[in-house]
């Protein structure tokens, strides 16, 4: 149960976009469709933001986006705000039948 | 409302025991699965255990696999962790969170606010 690789940090500019990748294997975010983003401001419990790699819950804005290729998925944050620096995890089903998480990913916004 | 609210964190020695609780409330708790995740001091999130909707189903990272005992009482709306044998690497926030409806959903679309487990001597 290897932790999903993510950058440790990114940065944009107030209305840029920015990915944060999130690559695994063929055991878990290559072998299936459940991926899912979290978003975690400090002191807070975690925010589901995306599921099943491309579908946003209800009230997420549709700033924010998913996509998958092969063994690695992709979180997009468009029109950046001030609002969105946090800490960003991916997760993913694997063939244990577990979820694994990424090791997360700090979003500043300069 | 929905909520999930955690309760049973504490300080603990090294080898000790301790049961963790979480109570739901605003919607139908014995529909859903549901799942511990937890989180050390500035670290990332770990996932700890999965439960379904009735129970019949387990799972549990390698981390605690044989430590900890997920359980759930439908009838009281509350899912528990047992935690046995602790280790200083278990301290962290502990967070129970909502699974799917009837079946696994895979993801967590409700989240506690938490609570912290201290192991040390």
């Amino acid at each position: 149960q290897s932790a999903l690789t993510q950058p440790a940090s990114v940065s944009g500019s107030p209305g840029q976009s920015i990915t944060i990748s999130c690559t695994g294997t063929s055991s878990d975010v290559g072998g299936y469709n459940y991926v899912s983003w979290y978003q975690q401001h400090p002191g807070n419990a975690p925010k589901l933001m995306i599921y099943d790699v491309t579908n946003r819950p209800s009230g997420i804005s549709n700033r924010f986006s998913g996509s998958k290729s092969g063994n690695t998925a992709s979180l997009t944050i468009s029109g950046l705000q001030a609002e969105d620096e946090a800490d960003y995890y991916c997760s993913s089903y694997t063939t244990s039948g577990t979820l694994v998480f990424g090791g997360g990913t700090k979003l500043t916004v300069l | 409302e929905v909520q999930l609210v955690e309760s049973g964190g504490d300080l603990v020695q090294p080898g000790g025991s301790l049961r963790l609780s979480c109570a739901a409330s605003g919607f139908t708790f014995s529909d859903y699965s549901m799942n511990w995740v937890r989180q050390a001091p500035g670290k990332g999130l770990e996932w700890v255990s999965y439960i379904s909707s009735r129970g019949g189903t387990i799972y549990y990272a390698d981390s605690v696999k044989g430590r900890f005992t997920i359980s759930r009482d439908n009838a009281k709306n509350s899912l528990y962790l047992q935690m046995n044998s602790l280790r200083a690497e278990d301290t962290g926030v502990y967070y129970c969170a909502r699974d799917g409806v009837v079946i696994r959903y895979y993801f967590m679309d409700v989240w506690g606010k938490g609570t912290t487990v201290t192991v040390s001597s």
